[in-house]
């Protein structure tokens, strides 16, 4: 009964280096969000995909980051010359193709910038 | 737009205790309600939810009634559990037409103690 799967669950990184970070949504779910959360602070929503689409990316920074479900394989968060504030949680989700639908979270990747 | 307005945290209780957690929404159309749980270390999970007005989402103890009069989805449970220590979202997703990103509440963080 596998879940949303993020891997990997911690990740560090220096300054400037890339961080990729990897969701394989549940079976036969087709909708994939990340979000961010920092601290004491809520989930931001930061975009949505479905296979091979970016179907909303308003809550993603325009520079450095990027996001991709391929038809093939998990989707990709892509964080590229990372910064001190990068670091928290991202949590992926996964979502049947119909309205009103709930979401199935994974158990997030913790990103720390050293 | 969409938002969902939770009381702040952190709520403080004594095991056996009452909670109530208060959750409003603005929404356009007849959005469904949830509310989801997220225990330390991992993604958030989905407690119960309610799809329209009148509903009553239950799960685990746990309750919340979907009204629309006053446009709010209040949980509570009769007697908490120092494992019930955790941080509780509300959530709302848009009938059909409407967006598939949902709408996420800042979060309120409950602590049991024994």
């Amino acid at each position: 009964n596998a879940g949303v799967m993020q891997n990997p669950r911690h990740l560090v990184r220096r300054r400037g280096q890339e961080a990729r970070l990897r969701c394989s949504p549940m079976k036969g779910h087709s909708h994939v969000y990340w979000y961010r959360q920092l601290p004491e602070e809520g989930l931001k929503f930061m975009v949505y995909l479905q296979k091979e689409n970016i179907i909303d990316e308003s809550g993603m920074p325009k520079e450095r980051f990027s996001a991709e479900f391929p038809k093939e394989g998990p989707s990709i968060l892509r964080i590229q010359q990372v910064v001190r504030g990068d670091s928290a949680a991202y949590f992926c989700a996964s979502s049947q193709k119909k309205a009103n639908q709930p979401q199935h979270f994974g158990d997030g990747t913790r990103l720390s910038i050293l | 737009g969409d938002s969902v307005t939770q009381m702040e945290g952190p709520v403080t209780l004594s095991e056996e205790a009452f909670l109530t957690i208060n959750c409003t929404y603005t929404a356009t159309g007849y959005p469904s309600l949830f509310w989801y749980v997220q225990y330390p270390g991992e993604g958030l999970q989905l407690l119960l939810k309610a799809t329209k007005a009148d509903d009553k989402g239950s799960n685990k103890g746990f309750e919340a009634t979907y009204r629309k009069e006053t446009t709010s989805f209040h949980l509570e449970k009769g007697s908490v559990q120092v494992s019930d220590s955790a941080v509780y979202f509300c959530a709302l997703s848009d009938g059909p037409g409407g967006s598939y990103i949902p709408t996420f509440g800042r979060g309120t963080s409950l602590i049991v103690h024994p």
